[in-house]
């Protein structure tokens, strides 16, 4: 069984540029979830995918944008970069049925550094 | 808006010692209560979690005390080892919904 895999593993961009990470969730899961994760603090919530559709977002401008695939794996597309934008961004997989989500496994994450 | 307060931010143990972390939380609609370890470049893994059903839930050294009326929870982790140096974070959630993380608490064990 694999886990959550994420790619790149760093990334340096300038400031107005887009970028895109991607993510691979873990075998039998059906749900995306995308965090950033801010140096020294706890990851905060992007959004949310199930089933190829946004089903929750956290409190992040529109030019922050995702996809999921009929393979449940997903992308994170982050337009107009801002230096702010530079942290951890996080990929969480979980499995999702009947009102009951049971549990997230978090890949290792896509260190973003905007300049 | 902080809906997950973790504390201490820092704490140091002495190997063999008890580490001891607390959050507490406001929206009584949460209804999982995990916590994660984080090592440096690595993202958080899953270490223990609970329901609001049970009190208290122990896995090896790890043991999570749950108080529903007073909206808390705490990690205790037992004979605290060097290997258990990382960050530690809270987080709870409803169902099918996102996880809300507590600020963390960065945990040292000295030899």
């Amino acid at each position: 069984e694999t886990g959550v895999t994420q790619s790149p593993t760093h990334l340096i961009k300038t400031r107005g540029q887009q970028v895109t990470l991607r993510c691979s969730s873990q075998s039998g899961h059906n749900t995306v979830s995308w965090y950033q994760q801010a140096l020294g603090q706890g990851p905060q919530f992007i959004f949310q995918y199930y089933r190829e559709e946004e089903n929750g977002r956290g409190n992040f401008p529109p030019r922050f944008s995702g996809l999921q695939f009929p393979n449940y794996s997903s992308e994170l597309n982050v337009n107009a970069l801002e230096l702010d934008d530079s942290a951890l961004y996080l990929c969480a997989s979980s499995l999702s049925g009947r009102g009951t989500n049971y549990g997230y496994t978090f890949g290792s994450g896509t260190r973003l550094t905007v300049v | 808006q902080q809906q997950v307060k973790q504390s201490p931010q820092s704490l140091i143990v002495q190997k063999g010692g008890i580490s001891i972390i607390n959050c507490a939380y406001e929206n009584t609609a949460f209804d999982y209560f995990p916590w994660y370890q984080q090592f440096p470049g690595k993202g958080p893994a899953l270490l223990i979690a609970i329901r609001p059903d049970v009190s208290e839930k122990k896995e090896g050294r790890f043991t999570i005390s749950f108080n529903k009326s007073a909206k808390q929870f705490s990690l205790h982790i037992m004979d605290s080892q060097p290997g258990d140096s990382a960050t530690y974070f809270c987080a709870a959630a409803t169902s099918w919904g996102k996880l809300q993380f507590g600020a963390g608490t960065q945990v040292v064990v000295t030899p």
